[in-house]
């Protein structure tokens, strides 16, 4: 089955700078890869996903990028500000159990002021 | 409405009670979802329900039994659970499953934080 990994586990940047969150997985059938967001006592979040037919997508100061041959994708957050403290989940589903989403191990993201 | 409510938003109960976990979503989607949530993991599939039937039971446990009573409501029976059981319990909903890359998005409700004694 499809395993997920997930780097760093925690990640601290400086207000304003730039952050990064890595993920690999094992199953070249996946073909979803959605980020989720998760707040203090709440729920996940989709932030932004992407498709395997496509390399890179950009929503304002987030960015995801995908290597299918290298079979890694990463988060990319510029301009980074206190409301993006959170921990950020990776994951990954195929189209054969489309309804099954694996979830990275998660990345706790603090930004100092 | 592109909401996922779940009720209560915290539970304690005793390893005999018997108590239940609602979640409701009104976006005309057809599957739903309940993920345990443990401290600093990310979500584990329990169940999947679609089209109001059971899809998917990852070997779950008797003691939790899930009901979908609609396309729109979700619900999760608990009865004689262990200590190990406490977490938080999240439901999910998408527009369908199986059905190629449109429907893979799953919208999440903030959870129900149960601990049980």
């Amino acid at each position: 089955g499809e395993n997920v990994e997930q780097h760093p586990s925690t990640l601290s940047v400086q207000e304003g700078d730039s952050a990064v969150i890595k993920c690999t997985y094992s199953d070249s059938a996946s073909n979803y890869f959605p980020w989720y967001k998760q707040e203090l006592g709440k729920g996940p979040q989709l932030i932004i996903d992407i498709r395997s037919n496509v390399g890179e997508k950009k929503d304002q100061r987030i960015a995801v990028t995908l290597n299918k041959t290298a079979k890694h994708f990463s988060l990319h957050i510029t301009e980074t500000q206190p409301e993006d403290s959170a921990v950020y989940f990776c994951a990954a589903s195929g189209y054969s159990s489309a309804s099954k989403i694996i979830f990275g191990s998660g990345t706790r993201l603090s930004i100092r002021p | 409405d592109t909401e996922v409510t779940q009720t209560p938003k915290h539970l304690v109960m005793g390893m005999t009670n018997k108590k239940s976990l609602k979640c409701e979503q009104h976006m005309g989607h057809r599957a739903m979802y309940w993920y345990k949530q443990k401290a600093k993991k990310p979500p584990e599939l329990m169940f999947v329900y679609s089209y109001e039937k059971l899809s998917i039971n990852e070997s779950v446990p008797s003691r939790f039994s899930p009901e979908c009573p609609n396309s729109s409501l979700l619900n999760l029976h608990l009865h004689a659970l262990q200590p190990e059981d406490s977490a938080l319990y999240l439901c999910a909903s998408s527009q369908d499953i199986d059905r190629g890359f449109s429907y893979n998005e799953q919208f999440f409700g903030p959870g129900t934080r149960l601990t049980v004694l």
